[in-house]
């Protein structure tokens, strides 16, 4: 069975420090990844995919990837309480239409 | 002009009732989703659709039926409803072949009494 799992939080950092979110996978054929950012009574918006070991940066936002270690993070830098929400992360399945969604790791950003 | 849209927003119905909720995307996506979100937060897909072909139906009880009249339109159906139905149901979009990039609707919050 696959699973994805995250520090359900909550995560609390003061402004404009880093926030860092981890998260670990269990199906070795996942081939993308991708970290979504749903605030609180919304819908998961997308704000980060990543395909490749290493580090991809978009913005304040780093995700990471070691697929040997089975592990992806998200880093965000200078935090703002816009922050504040909870990331999913979500690994394919395998390449299939499927993502397999973390429970999520509630952030929390403190003025 | 709201890409991914989800009627009714709040459906508060009794046990044993049937409803249904209806999903239209103008994204020109081939590929649409019904997720369930619990109330641990937990978001877990029901359905897939490609193109108006069932591609992933997860183990969701037969009381659930998904319908899709073309390729813009998921409808999700509920037979029986039962408490444990209670949830909020987000309809999503993607381009074929581009997996991970959902566009998710404003969600459904329905409440089973």
């Amino acid at each position: 069975q696959k699973e994805v799992e995250q520090n359900s939080g909550p995560l609390s950092v003061p402004e404009g420090a880093i926030a860092s979110l981890n998260c670990t996978y269990s199906d070795r054929g996942s081939q993308s990844f991708f970290w979504y950012r749903q605030y609180s009574g919304k819908s998961p918006e997308l704000i980060m995919s990543i395909y490749s070991n290493g580090d991809k940066e978009d913005g304040r936002f780093t995700a990471q990837l070691n697929k040997a270690s089975q592990y992806v993070s998200l880093l965000i830098r200078d935090s703002q309480p816009s922050d504040s929400a909870t990331y999913l992360c979500a690994p394919d399945a395998g390449g299939s239409y499927q993502l397999t969604f973390g429970k999520g790791t509630k952030l929390s950003v403190i003025p | 002009d709201t890409a991914v849209s989800q009627t009714p927003k709040y459906l508060v119905t009794q046990m044993g009732n049937d409803k249904s909720i209806k999903c239209e995307q103008n994204l020109g996506h081939d590929t649409m989703y019904w997720y369930k979100q619990d109330s641990k937060k937990f978001l877990k897909i029901m359905f897939s659709y490609n193109n108006k072909e069932l591609i992933i139906n997860e183990t969701v009880p037969n009381r659930f039926s998904p319908k899709s009249p073309d390729k813009a339109h998921l409808n999700l159906h509920i037979n029986s409803l039962e408490l444990g139905d209670s949830a909020v149901y987000f309809c999503a979009s993607s381009e074929t072949g581009v997996t991970g990039e959902l566009f998710f609707g404003e969600g459904s919050r329905l409440t089973v009494l």
